[in-house]
């Protein structure tokens, strides 16, 4: 299985903040690599698919990109609304495989 | 506007069958392309991917689940469905049903989720 490994696990930011999670996967996915939000007791939200195409609605404040095997979700200015739980999700390979979450928690 | 939802027992008892069916509305499960998921959370192993299924009966597993796993669509219904069979406290977790833009791929929409608990 490849393993998607996220940083930070917990992040705290302010309103106006720019943000930047990270994913590394465990070998090449050639950007096979989609980013979701979740907030308590609702599904996840896909916000971006093809590591940087933006899902549809999702606001351009979030952003994605690529870097060998790291792949990079940016919050340009955080809003309230933004304080979630983020996960990343390969599927270059089966099993699909997500990351553990990264929870954004509001300093 | 494409919506799904789970629906099935929130208890079951160790050793015997989970079976959870999914209810797809605003859209058909025929559409081309789209592949229909299953999806589980656990505190104790996050987001894990179960199996995907087309309306042909074309499925995917998670090799860490196909020996006790089986995915079936019904067209008429718009509806698939999860059998997860000789359960354990293991596999207590939020299940989740989600369209996928074809296999492997994303998942959009998804639906609420439901809770299992797997307890005597």
């Amino acid at each position: 299985d490849i393993h998607m490994t996220q940083s930070p696990s917990s992040l705290s930011a302010s309103v106006g903040d720019r943000v930047t999670i990270t994913c590394r996967a465990g070998q090449g996915i050639s950007s096979s690599l989609a980013w979701f939000q979740q907030k308590p007791g609702k599904a996840p939200n896909l916000l971006l698919y093809g590591a940087s195409g933006l899902a549809s609605g999702v606001p351009s404040r979030f952003s994605g990109s690529a870097s060998g095997t790291d792949y990079t979700l940016t919050i340009s200015s955080l809003q309230p609304e933004d304080f979630a739980t983020y996960y990343c999700q390969q599927y270059y390979f089966i099993p699909i495989t997500f990351g553990q979450g990264t929870r954004l928690e509001i300093k | 506007q494409l919506r799904l939802q789970e629906s099935g027992p929130g208890l079951v008892k160790p050793s015997e069958t989970l079976s959870l069916t999914c209810t797809v509305s605003g859209g058909s499960i025929t559409s081309n392309s789209y592949y229909w998921a299953w999806i589980r959370q656990s505190p104790g192993k996050g987001l894990e991917w179960i199996g995907s299924i087309y309306n042909s009966g074309s499925t995917y597993y998670n090799p860490s689940l196909k020996s006790r796993v089986t995915l079936s669509v019904d067209t008429s219904r718009n509806q698939f469905s999860l059998r997860l069979t000789s359960v354990t406290a293991a596999d207590t977790a939020v299940y989740y049903c989600a369209r996928q833009f074809g296999i492997p791929n994303w998942f959009d929409p998804w639906g609420q989720g439901t809770l299992v608990t797997i307890s005597s």
